[in-house]
């Protein structure tokens, strides 16, 4: 079975910091993966998602992820953060076949001080 | 930019009750999902559809829950009767065929049963 893991349930980071949330999933073959972003009372928006090839990925808002097999890892990382990225943060595995759920992680919930 | 939509945006009912929360997928997507979030938690698939039927149930989905595309353009899940713990928000999603392989969300509809 697939699962994630998101072991920071929260992160405060001053605005103009760098930022890395960290995110490990468990799949046997290789997983499909996601970042979304929810702010409060919002849905789901897709950040950055990862397929096949380079193994670092951009996505809207300044955000990137790399995609590391060897330690089962897919962090999000931004060099400055603003304070518009406060919200709650899901990293999420779907497997590589059509139709398929996704498994999200319990989440991260990024502060940024002023 | 196509989107997927959902109604109501708020739905309060009394435990017992039957409650059908409607969604509006993107026009040519073919696999369709509902997920649900109680409050403070992590996302959680519920059930996936594809060619007019189930693909895919999780354990939460039971037989108070059913799906049902009625039309071309209506995705709908019926809970037949609520119970307190069915409170949450619950979010429509659709695919389309192929890559890429990426889910889009609906902004949910909070269900509060009192």
């Amino acid at each position: 079975a697939q699962s994630v893991t998101q072991p920071d349930i929260h992160i405060t980071v001053s605005e103009g910091a760098s930022l890395e949330l960290r995110c490990n999933y468990s799949y046997g073959a290789t997983p499909y993966l996601f970042w979304y972003v929810q702010s409060p009372g919002q849905g789901l928006q897709l950040l950055l998602k990862y397929f096949s090839g380079d193994t670092l990925v951009q996505g809207i808002k300044g955000f990137e992820a790399e995609f590391k097999r060897s330690q089962s890892s897919f962090n999000l990382r931004k060099p400055s953060v603003h304070w518009s990225d406060a919200a709650e943060y899901f990293c999420a595995v779907g497997a590589k076949s059509s139709g398929d759920k996704l498994t999200f992680g319990t989440g991260t919930r990024l502060a940024v001080r002023p | 930019e196509p989107e997927v939509t959902q109604t109501p945006s708020h739905q309060v009912t009394q435990m017992g009750q039957e409650v059908i929360l409607r969604c509006v997928p993107i026009s040519n997507h073919l696999y369709f999902y509902w997920y649900r979030q109680i409050l403070g938690q992590k996302v959680e698939f519920l059930v996936s559809f594809y060619n007019n039927e189930i693909s895919e149930k999780s354990e939460i989905f039971d037989d108070q829950f059913s799906v049902e595309r009625p039309d071309g353009s209506n995705f709908t899940l019926k809970i037949r009767s609520t119970k307190l713990e069915d409170s949450a928000m619950y979010f429509c999603a659709s695919k389309g065929q192929g890559l890429p392989y990426e889910q889009y969300f609906g902004p949910g509809t909070r269900l509060t049963v009192t």
